[in-house]
């Protein structure tokens, strides 16, 4: 296993248009929580799945923000009508939970995106 | 709510200097704490952690010992290298249950 691989590493696009990013997990690990992170902050988080539910999701995730992770894999993260304010390192990390706790998060390297 | 706050960078210092970077949180119930560190260039790697009071998680040369009565984390190595220069984060969670709340991270340059 490779560790937690996000795509893509970079993402420019301009204001208004959507992207998606993709996040693979660990492949054994059944939670799956996205994270942003801007210049000078440390990660905030953002949502996160146990398997294929949604488990919480913050006040930060605007509706223009949506996430998915439709077979408890993979997971998708959507941002529509992009704004200056978007811009920032997306970062996905993954971890597995058994009973009542959860073994250490484990992180990608993240995509950064830029809005213009 | 939960939070964490650490000790604004940049930190620099030379090689073999000693290296505290402070740490304090609030938090409901007594959480799991973290020091994750980021290498230029690289994901977040958890360094450390501790689960329960008066516990020291060490790794690498580094520890944090977990004080409930001044609900810090802090962190310590006795001698550093240049290898270490890197951006340390330090977090929270609840039994690992809950999603990692971070410090904003500081940011260590060690010089030759």
């Amino acid at each position: 296993d490779t560790g937690v691989s996000q795509d893509p590493r970079h993402k420019i696009t301009k204001r208004g248009q959507n992207v998606t990013f993709r996040c693979d997990p660990i492949s054994e690990h059944n939670r799956l929580y996205w994270y942003r992170q801007t210049l000078g902050q440390g990660p905030e988080f953002l949502t996160y799945f146990q398997n294929e539910a949604q488990l919480e999701k913050s006040r930060l995730l605007s509706d223009r923000f949506s996430a998915e992770r439709p077979k408890g894999s993979f997971s998708t993260l959507e941002i529509q009508r992009t704004e200056q304010g978007d811009s920032a390192m997306y970062l996905c990390a993954s971890s597995l939970y058994h009973g009542r706790e959860a073994t250490e998060a484990f992180f990608g390297q993240g995509t950064r995106l830029t809005v213009v | 709510g939960n939070s964490v706050t650490q000790m604004e960078g940049p930190v620099t210092l030379s090689e073999e200097a000693f290296l505290t970077i402070n740490c304090t949180y609030t938090a409901t119930g007594y959480p799991s704490l973290f020091w994750y560190v980021q290498y230029p260039g690289e994901g977040l790697q958890l360094l450390l952690k501790a689960t329960k009071a008066d516990d020291k998680g060490s790794n690498k040369g580094f520890e944090a010992t977990y004080r409930k009565e001044t609900t810090s984390f802090h962190l310590e190595k006795g001698s550093v290298q240049v290898s270490d220069s890197a951006v340390y984060f330090c977090a929270l969670s609840h039994s690992g249950n809950t999603p990692l709340v971070f410090g904003k991270g500081t940011r260590l340059s060690v010089i030759a």
